[in-house]
């Protein structure tokens, strides 16, 4: 079935580490986005993908990179740079803008991570 | 600018009774507006969208919204409330403005409404 898969669903990362998240489609979309999920709030966009090899920082970006070598996969690092990394962390990913499908974007399972 | 506001972030209605789920949006332009529902640890699933066509949307589920214009809002609602139905319920705006001008289908979301259902 298509869909998009997060690995893993849980991490633990210590004071000073960099960690990656990652996120695989096989939907065929080009766009591809991760988002960041705190209780109690909405989701806020970290970075986003519209095609291969292009990306954009999204409204928080810092402390966190990407890279879109492959139209599938869309991996996030969390750098040591990032004060407050524990949340719940959702890929998700759209056909691109202008075609006909309403700019649905779906979703992926989600990654928590928790320092420790 | 778009924004969007959930009236309620908590709702509890007894199984059988209907569910209103309020939302209201701020959009400089014509909106795409979207119902995700979320059960806990896991990601977002969609409901139902607006996209400029009829302004009463079905989604899966039996749930339904209905886009008014003129009020700003786009309230989640079901004729019936079922246990399963227990999740956080996010409204969603994306201004197409935006997207068309290259600016990437960005999306505002809610700050969600913890549905609770009870026997």
């Amino acid at each position: 079935d298509g869909g998009i898969t997060q690995s893993p669903k849980y991490l633990f990362r210590k004071e000073g580490q960099n960690v990656t998240l990652s996120c695989e489609q096989n939907l065929n979309h080009d766009a591809m986005y991760w988002y960041r999920q705190d209780p109690g709030q909405g989701l806020r966009l970290i970075y986003y993908s519209q095609i291969v090899n292009d990306f954009q920082k999204g409204d928080i970006a810092e402390g966190y990179s990407v890279s879109r070598e492959k139209k599938e996969s869309f991996p996030l690092t969390v750098t040591s740079a990032q004060k407050n990394p524990t949340a719940f962390y959702l890929c998700a990913s759209s056909i691109p803008q202008g075609e006909g499908s309403g700019n649905t974007i779906y979703f992926g399972e989600g990654s928590w991570l928790t320092v420790v | 600018a778009q924004s969007v506001t959930q009236l309620d972030s908590h709702v509890s209605v007894s199984e059988g009774t209907p569910v209103l789920l309020r939302c209201n949006y701020s959009s400089s332009y014509s909106p795409s507006l979207f119902w995700y529902v979320q059960h806990p640890n896991k990601g977002l699933q969609l409901l139902l969208k607006y996209t400029s066509a009829a302004t009463l949307v079905k989604g899966i589920n039996g749930f339904e919204a209905e886009f008014k214009k003129s009020e700003t809002s786009f309230h989640l609602t079901k004729p019936s409330a079922h246990m399963s139905d227990a999740a956080e319920y996010f409204c969603v705006v994306s201004d197409r403005r935006i997207i068309l001008t290259g600016g990437g289908n960005k999306l505002t979301f809610g700050t969600g409404t913890q549905l609770k259902v009870e026997l």
